[in-house]
Formats: C-alpha cells, structure tokens, sequence
C-alpha cells in the first residue's frame, strides 16, 4: 500500500512565523504536489516536483517556497505566515508511470 | 471561464439510484480525465479515469467523455449511502506526470 505521510494533522501558527510542512512518501514515486484546499476554490496547486532538488511553480506560489533533497520528502515552507494562508494543506505523490495521484492526510493550518 | 466547472450541489439522490455527476473544462488540449471522491473530512482518492472518447465502466460507475463538446461526466448506479462525498473533476494534460487541475466539486448526498 502506497503511504503519504504528512507531519502535522492541525497546526497553529502566528502571523509572520515560518512555518514547515512535512510530506514523505515511501514508494519511491518521482513525483510529488503540494495543494491547498479552500470551501468554494477547490484544490489548488503550490508547487511541484518531478525529481529531486527540481521544483517548478503551480498555480499559487506566492508566499511559499519548497525543498525537495532527498526522493520521498517533499517540505513546503511559508516564509512569513499570514491569516490569508489559513487553509488544509494536501500533499501528493505520483509514479512516474502512473497517472493516480496518492494523497496524505492533509495538514489544517490555522495562521493567528 | 473557469478552468473546470462543475455544479457545487448539493446534488441529492435516493438510494438506489442513478447518481450523474457532470463536468465542462475550456483547455482543449486536455487527454486524460479523472474522477476522485472525497468523504468529509478525508484526502481525495481515486475512483474513475478516462482517457477516450466514449464511456468507460467500472462496477457501480461509468465515466462519459465527450472531447468535442469537453464535457466529461460520472454516473453513479444503485447509489448507496456511502456514496457521499464530494466528487472532484480533474483533467490533466498529459498521460502520466500530471499537473491536474481540479474543479470545486459536487457535493452528493445519497438519501436512504
């Protein structure tokens, strides 16, 4: 079974901290995604990787930056959290072979 | 226009019976589509994928696509209770590597 881990369930973070969030994923899949989930936006996407140390923008990247230094961890960083980046945080993984993506639990983060 | 558009709902539906789920996308270069579930409170997963035009079926659910028209659909037969869920739409561009983009979802709701 394929397993995506994510290092918190529920985080508090005060404005202008910086915030990690863990993902790890132990299939050895080459690709992994970072997404936030909002009531009525759906899920978006962060950013991506398709190999280690390689990162390529998604559809929101503003106020985030990632790390990718070893195949099966993939961390977001929010530099300098803000109320506005309150939202579940979803990271996924993907063989390269394959088309289904494997979600981990998500993290809820909450920005005070 | 967005990327993918789907009907919110909530979409409620006897149990028993047939369940349609529907999905327009405006990127025409679009070759692979997917259909995940998501329970409340839960990571999406995977149910149906379609890659050509026609209908693809998979115990309890057909999937319909429709490039020319770019309307991708999920029937749901004999729906039970454990249908519930929200259930997002995603087309991706290429097969395999995929930079998804997911609709908002339907939220269905089966009424036993």
């Amino acid at each position: 079974d394929v397993k995506v881990t994510q290092s918190s369930r529920y985080l508090v973070k005060r404005t202008g901290e910086k915030v990690f969030l863990e993902c790890v994923q132990d299939m050895d899949h080459e690709n992994m995604f970072w997404y936030r989930q909002d009531p009525g936006l759906g899920l978006r996407l962060i950013y991506f990787s398709y190999d280690v140390k390689m990162k390529e923008k998604g559809d929101i990247p503003e106020g985030y930056s990632v790390s990718r230094e070893k195949k099966e961890r993939f961390s977001l960083i929010l530099e300098s959290a803000s109320t506005n980046q309150t939202s579940m945080y979803l990271c996924a993984s993907l063989p390269g072979d394959s088309y289904e993506q494997y979600f981990g639990p998500g993290t809820r983060l909450t920005v005070t | 226009q967005k990327e993918v558009e789907q009907n919110s709902g909530p979409l409620s539906v006897p149990e028993g019976a047939i369940a349609s789920l529907n999905c327009t996308y405006s990127d025409r270069g679009s070759q692979s589509f997917f259909w995940y579930r998501q329970y409340s409170g839960k990571s999406p997963e995977l149910i149906m994928s379609i890659y050509s035009n026609g209908d693809k079926e998979d115990g309890r659910f057909t999937a319909q696509l429709n490039k020319a028209s770019q309307y991708v659909s999920l029937l749901i037969r004999d729906s039970q209770p454990s249908d519930s869920a929200t259930y997002l739409c995603a087309p991706g561009a290429n097969f395999g590597n995929e930079k998804l983009t997911f609709g908002t979802g339907t939220r269905l709701t089966i009424i036993p």
